[in-house]
């Protein structure tokens, strides 16, 4: 089984910050890995896929990177809408689609 | 618009059967795999398993294995999940969404999700 961690597990900055977020696979996952946002009360959105692919009507100010076991989202200038909890997932395996414990952004 | 809408809350009791559903619309249900996910009240996103309606091919998280009952009719574009016998640990969200396969063999997203139903189990 392939585990995703995920750090930290919250923060908190303020708008207009670079915020970065890490998820690490157990085994190498290649550039499968997609995050979510998910704000309260509220399905998940997909933000990433594939590592570094911007989905459709995504921000700009949304950014991934990172290949085999460690990825990162960045934030490049932190808004008031982005407070929201953020999780990885893998597709490496596509019949055990593991995500991350999340990460909780909060503002400052 | 494509979109996957699930059904209304729940409150059961324990030992009770439940089925859920969510219909998708606005594309080829038949030609991708839905998922069902789980969130636990103040806990992260789990994964229970996917089934592809074309042919009700279906895979279940080792968790969730023997717990759930995945199912679709195509005929309708709706998929399932059920319970046989809930337990008060069965109390959740839970979500549908659908399995986009990502372009140059990228992998799988989950791309479109529904509103998701609250079940809760309480005597």
């Amino acid at each position: 089984d392939i585990q995703m961690t995920q750090s930290p597990s919250s923060l908190s900055a303020s708008v207009g910050d670079r915020v970065t977020i890490t998820c690490r696979a157990s085994q190498s996952i290649s550039s499968y890995l997609n995050w979510y946002q998910q704000k309260p009360g509220k399905a998940p959105k997909l933000l990433i896929y594939a590592a570094s692919s911007l989905q459709s009507g995504v921000p700009s100010r949304f950014s991934g990177s990172g290949s085999g076991t460690d990825f990162t989202l960045t934030i490049s200038s932190l808004q008031p809408e982005d407070f929201a909890t953020y999780y990885c997932q893998q597709s490496y395996s596509m019949f055990y689609l593991t995500f991350g414990g999340g990460t909780k952004v909060e503002i400052k | 618009e494509v979109q996957l809408v699930q059904s209304g809350a729940e409150v059961k009791k324990p030992g009770e059967s439940l089925k859920i559903s969510c219909k998708g619309s606005g594309y080829s249900f038949t030609s991708y795999w839905i998922g069902w996910v789980r969130q636990m009240p103040g806990k992260g996103l789990e994964w229970m398993g996917i089934i592809y309606p074309g042919d009700s091919d279906t895979r279940y998280s080792p968790s969730f294995q023997g717990q759930v009952t995945i199912s679709a009719d195509k005929s309708i574009s709706t998929a399932y999940l059920q319970w046989s016998s809930l337990k008060a640990s069965d109390t959740a969200m839970y979500y549908c969404a659908r399995l986009r396969e990502l372009e140059r063999r990228l992998g799988y997203a989950f791309d479109i999700w529904g509103q998701g139903t609250m079940v809760t189990v309480s005597s």
